[in-house]
């Protein structure tokens, strides 16, 4: 079985500052690790994913994320905040091999003050 | 082309009535998906239908029905719909099951 926690249902920052939103997993095998992002009533967008290789990963708009397998870890980073980068973001997680499907994290609101 | 089309974006239903949602992709992708998602709460998998075998999670009701097709197509019916059935519905698609996965905007669901 597989499960995904994220530390946090809201985190706040200012505009500019260090966006740190937190997700551990657990797996029974190594698993591929995904970040979504979601705005007010759309649909999720994928944000980075880490499948094999390099352990950190880029994604759009600004944002990275680094798998630490002795952490069990995926935390995703931007190193200066923008209004724009307010909503909910999911951590996912999948199992590498066999019939998988994605199991999410309960989400982590991010709020960007000016 | 990394889009997932949904149809209609909003519906307002009676707990009569019949309708469906429907889904489009056009990216070759083998497994679409259909997620339940309420209010502040991550997406709930209702079905996979990956290589034209369907999976169900056995805990959504048999008002829900899914439908594919073809490949790059999946409906989900509606009848006889609940208030508590009001949610934004997801499709989304994959290249395989356990992949990356890409979603659609959503249908808005109001039942009345």
């Amino acid at each position: 079985a597989q499960s995904v926690t994220q530390l946090g249902s809201h985190v706040s920052v200012s505009e500019g500052a260090l966006v740190l939103l937190r997700c551990n997993y657990s797996s029974s095998v190594p698993p591929y690790l995904f970040w979504y992002v979601q705005y007010p009533n759309q649909g999720l967008q994928l944000l980075l994913k880490y499948t094999t290789g390099a352990t950190l990963v880029k994604g759009i708009n600004g944002f990275e994320a680094e798998f630490k397998k002795s952490e069990t870890s995926f935390h995703l980073t931007k190193p200066s905040a923008h209004m724009s980068d307010a909503a909910e973001y999911f951590c996912a997680v999948t199992r590498r091999a066999g019939y998988s499907t994605l199991t999410f994290g309960k989400g982590t609101m991010l709020l960007v003050s000016p | 082309d990394t889009e997932v089309t949904q149809t209609p974006k909003h519906l307002v239903m009676g707990m009569t009535n019949k309708k469906s949602l429907k889904c489009e992709q056009h990216m070759g992708h083998r497994a679409m998906y259909w997620y339940k998602q309420k209010a502040k709460k991550p997406p709930e998998l209702m079905f996979v239908y990956s290589y034209e075998k369907l999976s169900i999670n056995e805990s959504v009701p048999s008002r829900f029905s899914p439908e594919c097709p073809n490949s790059s197509l999946l409906n989900l019916h509606l009848h006889a719909l609940q208030p508590e059935d009001s949610a934004l519905y997801l499709c989304a698609s994959s290249q395989d099951r356990g992949t990356a996965a890409f979603f659609g905007q959503g249908t808005r669901l109001t039942v009345v």
